[in-house]
């Protein structure tokens, strides 16, 4: 298994209360990433990150933000938190994006968020 | 409009008989699939890619690409009890490595 892990693994929180999720990788891999997932809608990406500062929007990015500041480390923070954020969050890693094996994405244990 | 889609089932086989998962997709760009396993309160964890046209097997397990009529396929032989969970497609989107994920088609092998 791909050396990934994601605290806290559970959280109950309020609306309006800031939250950090932390995604920590072993494998050394480039290219990080942050999805959510809700019933009906599959995985949707959140953000994504490829390589230490750098780091991007995907699809659902609003209210969400994201920092790297070392290679095994991605956060995701939701900066006032909302009922409609109440969802799995799945961390992933990838070793390249250019085509092939490589681009093969882990995904880490997951995070039940619960906003109240 | 979603770019990747599968019937979200949940299809059910006996054990024993052969699964086939479909997952179509709406334009002609990258063209590199996944695809995924997840069990219920689990992660995703990968079964197989294709990015060549045709047929491409791993074990138990036949991934079949086809361009020209957009769609991509998992077919599972003998399936298993132990096969019952959701299947994932998620293609390539552009560059970046960014993967547009279908929204899952669940299997359910009955014994």
């Amino acid at each position: 298994d791909a050396g990934i892990t994601q605290s806290p693994r559970h959280k109950v929180t309020e609306t309006g209360t800031p939250v950090t999720l932390r995604c920590h990788q072993t494998e050394n891999h480039r290219y990080m990433y942050w999805y959510r997932q809700d019933p009906g809608h599959g995985l949707r990406l959140i953000h994504y990150s490829y390589g230490v500062k750098d780091t991007d929007k995907g699809e659902v990015s609003d209210g969400y933000s994201v920092s790297r500041s070392k290679t095994e480390d991605f956060l995701l923070t939701l900066e006032s938190a909302t009922s409609s954020q109440t969802s799995v969050y799945f961390c992933a890693i990838s070793e390249s994006t250019s085509g092939g094996v490589g681009e093969t994405q882990y995904f880490g244990p997951g995070t039940r968020l619960l906003v109240l | 409009q979603k770019e990747v889609e599968q019937n979200s089932g949940p299809l059910s086989v006996p054990e024993g008989a052969i699964a086939s998962l479909n997952c179509t997709y709406s334009d002609r760009g990258s063209q590199s699939f996944f695809w995924y396993r997840q069990y219920s309160g689990k992660s995703p964890e990968l079964i197989m890619f294709i990015y060549s046209n045709g047929d491409k097997e791993d074990g138990r397990f036949t991934a079949q690409l086809n361009k020209a009529s957009q769609y991509v396929s998992l077919l599972i032989r003998d399936s298993q009890p132990s096969d019952s969970a959701t299947y994932l497609c998620a293609r390539v989107y552009n560059q970046g490595g960014k993967l547009i994920f279908g929204q899952g088609t669940e299997l359910s092998v009955k014994p």
